[in-house]
């Protein structure tokens, strides 16, 4: 059964304080492992796929990185509009997705 | 840049009723999706939907559940006779194909009273 977790629950943050979040996974044949915000009353919103250990893929202050075992998404300078829950899924070999419970990020000014 | 629409974005229906959840994926997708979401819990599937049929369903999905594309936009979730239980955030999502990600919609609350 393919399992993902995701630490820490919750992260609360400085303006301007860099820090990673953790998404550990067990699957059978990873076919890709994605990235998604949530908003509060939102659904999750695409951020990055990575497909293979060692991919890396950033987006303003988001950097996403994958190894065989765990992915991190590092987030740099974070601003408070970074308040979010993110979210972690994997796909292996078929086309649904399992998600890990998230890390709630609060970036106070 | 194209989205994923679903209503009502709320919906409270008695406990034995039939309630029917509607989406419009993106419109060129042709993978289709159903998820839900507990409150405090995770992100679950349901179902997913290619080529006019169930493609594959978790144990969730049982047979008070079912699924339907009536026409080439809209893509519906049916549960037959709601239980207390099935209170619970759905979302909606859709890819264009098998090497893309998902799209989610921002969810229907179903609050089975």
């Amino acid at each position: 059964e393919d399992q993902v977790t995701q630490s820490p629950e919750a992260l609360r943050l400085q303006e301007g304080e860099s820090s990673s979040l953790n998404c550990s996974y067990t699957v059978s044949g990873l076919r890709g492992l994605f990235w998604y915000r949530q908003d509060p009353g939102k659904g999750p919103e695409f951020l990055f796929t990575l497909y293979s250990a060692g991919e890396e893929k950033e987006k303003e202050r988001l950097k996403a990185t994958l190894t065989k075992k765990e992915s991190f998404l590092h987030i740099t300078a974070p601003k408070p509009e970074d308040s979010a829950t993110y979210l972690c899924a994997v796909q292996a070999t078929s086309n649904m997705l399992t998600f890990g419970g998230g890390t709630r990020l609060m970036v106070k000014p | 840049e194209p989205e994923v629409t679903q209503t009502p974005s709320h919906q409270v229906t008695q406990m034995g009723q039939e309630v029917i959840l509607r989406c419009v994926p993106i419109s060129n997708h042709l993978y289709f999706y159903w998820y839900r979401q507990i409150l405090g819990q995770k992100v679950e599937f349901l179902v997913s939907f290619y080529n006019n049929e169930i493609s594959e369903k978790s144990e969730i999905f049982d047979d008070q559940f079912s699924v339907e594309r009536p026409d080439g936009s809209n893509f519906t979730l049916k549960i037959r006779s709601t239980k207390l239980e099935d209170s619970a955030m759905y979302f909606c999502a859709s890819r264009l194909d098998s090497n893309q990600p998902q799209h989610f919609g921002d969810g229907t609350r179903l609050s089975i009273l």
